[in-house]
């Protein structure tokens, strides 16, 4: 496989479900990147994670938990979400020090019901 | 904070004829880099172009190109020679150079007419 990968590409879960998004990248890049896609709104940042360590959280709130266990592999914890936080969730990567152009996965779509 | 802005959320071009997609910025730093994203239908986000802001000549890649008019705070793409395959969601992106943030627009969408 190359560059970034995602799975599940799409997941519905409940409110009161706790679930899981896997990122992995091939492409030996040192950062890695969770963004939300709404629907009419511009792409927000997440988190960064620069060698395994998180270097931002963007004000998100609690119920999404991120981990980094190596420089390839970015997770999503979710618990307790809510409908609002239906979406396509996107990942991606980049080589900080380098060309630093972040290159993205296919995204999964979450649904809450 | 910087900003970036698509004031065209939807634009149509003719096939094989040419389009060019607006994009305008907002920063004070002198360091950074900006990207033009492809979002097809498929989702998977899609590097379309980059530009330095320390580099003054346009980039250019095939049938893309940008005016980049740093002191307008512009970076417009211009795809040349449509075809239906550029049919989708593009994504203008700042990036600092102090911080490493990317900033996206709010997109524009693309239709290819035959």
């Amino acid at each position: 496989e190359t560059g970034v990968t995602q799975t599940p590409r799409h997941l519905v879960m409940g409110m009161t479900n706790k679930k899981s998004l896997k990122c992995e990248q091939h492409l030996g890049h040192n950062a890695m990147y969770w963004y939300k896609q709404s629907a009419k709104k511009p792409l927000e940042l997440m988190f960064v994670y620069n060698f395994k360590e998180q270097t931002e959280n963007n004000s998100v709130p609690s119920r999404f938990s991120p981990e980094c266990p190596n420089s390839s592999h970015l997770f999503l914890h979710l618990h307790t979400l809510q409908p609002e936080d239906s979406a396509l969730y996107l990942c991606a990567s980049s080589q900080e020090g380098g060309l630093e152009t972040q290159y993205f996965g296919p995204g999964t779509r979450l649904l809450v019901l | 904070a910087q900003t970036v802005t698509q004031s065209q959320p939807e634009m149509s071009v003719q096939e094989a004829e040419t389009v060019t997609l607006s994009c305008t910025y907002d920063t004070s730093e002198s360091d950074y880099y900006l990207f033009w994203y492809k979002q097809p239908p498929s989702r998977q986000m899609i590097l379309v172009i980059r530009q330095e802001a320390y580099k003054q000549q346009n980039a250019t890649e095939n049938r893309f190109s940008v005016n980049f008019q740093k002191a307008a705070k512009s970076f417009s793409l211009k795809i040349s020679d449509s075809q239906l395959g550029d049919a989708a969601m593009y994504f203008c992106a700042y990036r600092s150079g102090n911080t490493g943030k990317l900033i996206f627009g709010q997109g524009t969408t693309l239709q290819v007419k035959p």
